[in-house]
């Protein structure tokens, strides 16, 4: 199983800051990686797709980076809305999927 | 529009049975696989397994198998996902979405709580 590390585990930002979230995939997963948004008590979102596409209506603050091992999810200027936990997910190994275990990015 | 409408809560005994149903509509059923997700109080999501609804084709994690069964219905646009045995480390929000690509999850239900307890 492909096994999915994301750091820091929480990060203290202010808004307007960036932020920049890792994701690190314990072998290679080419560029079959995503990334979520999760605020409390609703259901996760898209953001980016095959490492670096935006998913539909995803506003361009949000970026995604890396191929192999190491990714990336920027957010470039962080919007009050933007205070969620972040998760990656590999499609690497179809039809078997994993997810990291979230980079929860909160008010400094 | 897209929409997946998942089932209400439920409670559950230890070593019951739950069946949880996602109905879909805004898109043609057939054309996308379906994941089933869970999250667990306060944890992170764990991805339980995905169901082909055209040719009715499953996969399931490891961690699942045995004790899952995904099934659809294309006459209603409706996916199952039944888990058994059930114990108290099954008390999750459990979620289905819809899957881009057949990978990612691009649309999601909105959760159903299945609670175990004695």
């Amino acid at each position: 199983e492909i096994v999915l590390t994301q750091s820091p585990a929480t990060l203290s930002l202010s808004p307007g800051e960036r932020a920049t979230l890792s994701c690190r995939a314990s072998q290679s997963v080419s560029s079959y990686l995503a990334w979520y948004q999760q605020k409390p008590g609703q259901a996760p979102r898209l953001l980016i797709y095959d490492a670096s596409n935006r998913a539909t209506g995803i506003p361009a603050r949000f970026s995604g980076s890396g191929s192999g091992t190491d990714f990336t999810l920027t957010i470039s200027s962080l919007e009050p809305e933007d205070f969620a936990v972040y998760y990656c997910q590999q499609r690497s190994n179809w039809p078997r999927f994993t997810f990291g275990p979230g980079t929860k990015v909160d008010i400094k | 529009q897209v929409q997946l409408v998942q089932s209400g809560a439920e409670v559950k005994k230890p070593g019951a049975s739950v069946k949880l149903s996602c109905k879909a509509s805004g898109y043609t059923f057939t054309t996308y696989y379906m994941h089933w997700v869970r999250q667990a109080p306060g944890q992170g999501l764990e991805w339980m397994g995905i169901i082909n609804p055209s040719g009715g084709g499953t996969s399931y994690a490891q961690k699942f198998q045995g004790r899952v069964t995904m099934t659809r219905d294309t006459s209603t646009s409706t996916v199952y996902m039944e888990l058994s045995s059930l114990r108290s480390e099954d008390t999750a929000v459990y979620y289905c979405a819809r899957a881009l690509d057949a990978s990612y999850l691009d649309y999601w239900g909105q959760g159903t709580l299945v609670t175990v307890s004695s």
